[in-house]
């Protein structure tokens, strides 16, 4: 299994909803990420777990919550956010500290829409 | 400054043509450097890896070239497919930890 695997693939919700993103993978990669991307630019890192411990959080706003479960899970808890937050949200996961000749594979991302 | 550049920033082509993207950066200390192919609204994937010592990667219609001297890449596409529009993405990883430098892509479109 290669896959990162991300739920749901679209989300539609409003500024006062409490939902989550998810994200697994079971390559027995020990670091995970997710990253934001708005449409036409790079992805931008929010958050980095390594050994199921944050440890990169890219100064994000706190109605983003990032969770690691477990070395196979990532979740995403989102609460009052703004029509802005609209983007692709991706979740990634490598190898710790093997990033040279090691995958860094990134899931299909969440569509999520704000209204 | 964006540490890796990639020009032109997007071009359309002639189905069954060829065509070369290409990626400068500056990032230091180089660990490795990818190229990843994006379409609307999809997560990216993966098309090659070459680390420091590695000139040239193959994967399938895709050949990545890479020149660690002068921090230059390229990325051939050859007999493009209409399916072989999307963005590409090169992708530099800094040596000493997981940050990934992105570059703004490179927009192909493949025209029959």
């Amino acid at each position: 299994d290669t896959e990162v695997t991300q739920t749901p693939k679209h989300l539609v919700m409003g500024m006062t909803n409490k939902k989550s993103l998810k994200c697994e993978q079971h390559m027995g990669h020990r670091a995970m990420y997710w990253y934001k991307q708005k449409a036409k630019k790079p992805p931008e890192l929010m958050f980095v777990y390594s050994y199921e411990k944050l440890s990169i959080n890219e100064s994000v706003p706190s109605r983003f919550s990032p969770e690691c479960p477990n070395s196979s899970l990532l979740n995403l808890h989102l609460h009052a956010l703004q029509p802005e937050d609209s983007a692709l949200y991706l979740c990634a996961s490598s190898q710790e500290g093997r990033q040279g000749r090691y995958g860094y594979t990134f899931g299909s991302g969440t569509r999520l829409t704000v209204v | 400054k964006n540490q890796v550049e990639q020009s032109p920033q997007s071009l359309i082509i002639l189905e069954g043509k060829n065509c070369t993207l290409q990626c400068n950066y500056t990032v230091s200390p180089f660990s490795n450097l990818r190229w990843y192919k994006q379409d609307t609204g999809r997560g990216p994937v993966s098309l090659t890896i070459m680390t420091f010592s590695e000139n040239t990667k193959s994967n399938g219609r895709y050949t990545a070239t890479l020149d660690a001297d002068t921090k230059q890449s390229s990325l051939h596409i050859t007999a493009s497919q209409l399916s072989d529009s999307a963005s590409y993405i090169c992708v530099v990883t800094k040596y000493g930890n997981n940050r990934l430098a992105f570059g703004k892509g490179n927009q192909v479109v493949v025209i029959p």
